[in-house]
């Protein structure tokens, strides 16, 4: 079994449309829950960043972590074209000899189409 | 603007060839990685280097070695290329005490 678990996808909506990316981890000692957006033909870039449980907004996006579950999403709401990408989600476990390695997730590829 | 730049976007090679992939940041991060990403795969670490000269392997350093004698610079290579490593690799570094990893655009290699 992968550490970390993504809805392979892909998935492709309407513009407009609420979206829902999600990841399964197994690793408990994880802290650090990052979602990466990258586009075709360009390295991943950090889009949202939580530690530990919780909800976080930063505009059309949401990020949720529930440790309990052991389970994080990733929500865009009224999505647009240019949003279209692949979604990574990564995770940290902080520990003192992590050197900030991360365990990503396999992505899933999104298409907002007009 | 902070810049992770990698040698070459698309790179072909036959097999037994050794090839080698540079990754240079102007950040002054202490800490590189080198992955390889696979459709439905995700990404997968290499290699990582957390100072200059010192390296660790990650989850696939199979047939993989990796240089590290400056801080901005960290080389991935193949010791003698096989067509299972035709794939993208990227490169990324991190600043002691952060979580973002900044990305390079990548390198397409292929190996027939």
């Amino acid at each position: 079994q992968k550490e970390v678990e993504q809805d392979p996808g892909p998935l492709s909506v309407p513009e407009g449309a609420i979206v829902s990316l999600n990841c399964t981890y197994s690793n408990s000692a994880f802290q650090y829950f990052m979602w990466y957006r990258q586009y075709s033909r360009k390295g991943p870039e950090l889009l949202m960043y939580t530690y530990s449980s919780g909800n976080k907004e930063d505009g059309r996006f949401t990020a949720q972590v529930d440790k309990s579950s052991k389970y994080i999403s990733l929500f865009i709401r009224d999505s647009q074209p240019s949003d279209s990408a692949t979604y990574l989600c990564a995770m940290d476990d902080a520990g003192g000899t992590s050197y900030g390695k991360l365990t990503f997730g396999q992505g899933t590829i999104l298409t907002v189409h007009p | 603007d902070v810049k992770v730049t990698q040698s070459s976007r698309y790179l072909v090679k036959r097999t037994g060839e050794k090839v080698f992939l540079e990754c240079v940041q102007d950040m002054d991060h202490e800490n590189m990685f080198w992955y390889r990403q696979d459709p439905g795969l995700g990404l997968r670490l290499i290699y990582f280097s957390y100072d200059v000269k010192m390296k660790e392997k990650g989850d696939i350093p199979e047939g993989y070695s990796v240089s590290r004698e400056k801080k901005e610079r960290f080389s991935l290579i193949l010791e003698s290329a096989s067509t299972n490593q035709t794939s993208m690799y990227l490169c990324a570094s991190l600043s002691w005490g952060y979580n973002e990893q900044f990305f390079g655009p990548g390198t397409r290699l292929t190996v027939l």
